[in-house]
Order: structure tokens, then C-alpha cells, then sequence
């Protein structure tokens, strides 16, 4: 069947380090891969997406890139910042009619 | 253009009643989904509507119903609550049902079952 496995948490950075939060994927064929994130006290927001391999997502620093051959959309950004305290949460689409989200990752910055 | 909506905000029921959480889609949008996220965990599919019938269901029991009017408005009913029942509950619509369209997500209805 169709899953998303991410590195549990939480996560703590100070404040400029280098983020990276793993995400892997066993589905059949071709899914389109997510990644959302829910700020403290607000609804999951896409960040970004991929839809095909070797295809790069990004967004506000942030990037994961679609590698099939490994199943994996790691995300990465170079700099956190206090603002990116957030949980985010990888997700796949194989059909369009049903969403599959990992567990979260909690990531806290620090200043 | 307006976000997602869901009300209510907060719902406390007792085991063995009946809800019905509601969410107001984005204009335009033709696809809702429909996720309970329990604390800690990540969002699971309950079902999508599509042009107001069912276009796909996860692997909750019949007593998870939902609709889908012509105003891109949309309820979740659950019949018969049971103490698991309770988590968060959010509505996420799309332009379409693609697999690469953007699902924008509600806030959620926190539901508490006694």
C-alpha cells in the first residue's frame, strides 16, 4: 500500500543551522509528494511539492528534491530561523482522491 | 479569495451521540477531503467528495458520512461516537481532484468525546 515514513522529532536548532528532515515513500507508480506545515495555533499550509522524479520543490528557503530511485523528498533548508518553529508533515498523492501524511516533525528553533 | 472555514471551533459530545462538523471551501473549488488528525499523529483520509458525490474513502466505518452542497459547503457526520472519535477534524479543498493539486487546508474542529 501507499505510505510516508519521516524522522520522528522534535527537533532542536539553534538558531542559522543547517535543517534536515528525512521523508520516504513506498507507493507503486508515480505519487506526487508534499510537504505542509502547521504553525502553532494554524492549519497545515502547503510548502512545497514535486510531481514528478528528480523534480526540486521549493519554497522560503526551503527545498526537497523527488529522487525515486532512493523513494525519498528529504527537506532542507540552509538557515532556519526562529519563524520556522513549526511541525511539517510529508505527504504523497498517488491517485488525487486520497492524501497520505506521515506523522510530523516537530522542529523548534532557537535564538 | 476567502480561505477554508470549519465550524464549530471546539465540540464536546458524549459516547453514543451524533455530529455533524461542517467546512466552507474555497470559491471555485470542486474537491473536498476530509482527514481526522488524533494528537500527535498526522492527518488521516476519511473520504473525498467530488461535484458532491463520494470520490474516495479511507478506512473508516460506515458511520463516518459526509455531503457536499452546490455552495462548496460540505458536513462530516458521525453517527454513534465512540471515545477514539475524538481528534482533530479538518476540511481541505482543491480546484480539482488531481493528485497534483494544491489541497488548502481549514482549521480544524477540535471534537471531544466523553
Amino acid at each position: 500500500g501507499n505510505s510516508v515514513t519521516q524522522m520522528e522529532g522534535p527537533v532542536t536548532l539553534s538558531e542559522e543551522a543547517f535543517l534536515t528532515i528525512n521523508c520516504t515513500y513506498t507507493a507503486t507508480g508515480y505519487p506526487s509528494l508534499f510537504w505542509y506545515v502547521q504553525y502553532p495555533g494554524e492549519g497545515l499550509q502547503l510548502l512545497l511539492k514535486a510531481t514528478k522524479a528528480d523534480d526540486k520543490g521549493s519554497n522560503k528557503g526551503f527545498e526537497a528534491t523527488y529522487r525515486k530511485e532512493t523513494t525519498s523528498f528529504h527537506l532542507e533548508k540552509g538557515s532556519v530561523q526562529v519563524s520556522d518553529s513549526a511541525v511539517y508533515f510529508c505527504a504523497l498523492s498517488k491517485t488525487g482522491n486520497q492524501f497520505y501524511f506521515g506523522t510530523g516533525t516537530s522542529l523548534t528553533v532557537i535564538p | 479569495e476567502t480561505g477554508v472555514t470549519q465550524s464549530p471551533t471546539h465540540l464536546i459530545k458524549t459516547r453514543g451521540q451524533q455530529v455533524t462538523l461542517r467546512c466552507s471551501s474555497q470559491s471555485g473549488h470542486n474537491t473536498v477531503s476530509w482527514y481526522q488528525q488524533a494528537l500527535g499523529q498526522g492527518p488521516q483520509f476519511i473520504f473525498q467528495y467530488y461535484r458532491e458525490e463520494e470520490n474516495g474513502r479511507g478506512n473508516f466505518p460506515p458511520r463516518f458520512s459526509g455531503l457536499q452542497f452546490p455552495n462548496y459547503s460540505s458536513e462530516l457526520n458521525v453517527n454513534a461516537l465512540e471515545l477514539d472519535d475524538s481528534a482533530l477534524y479538518l476540511c481541505a479543498s482543491s480546484l480539482d481532484r488531481g493528485s497534483t493539486d494544491t489541497q488548502y487546508f481549514g482549521p480544524g474542529t477540535r471534537l471531544t468525546v466523553l
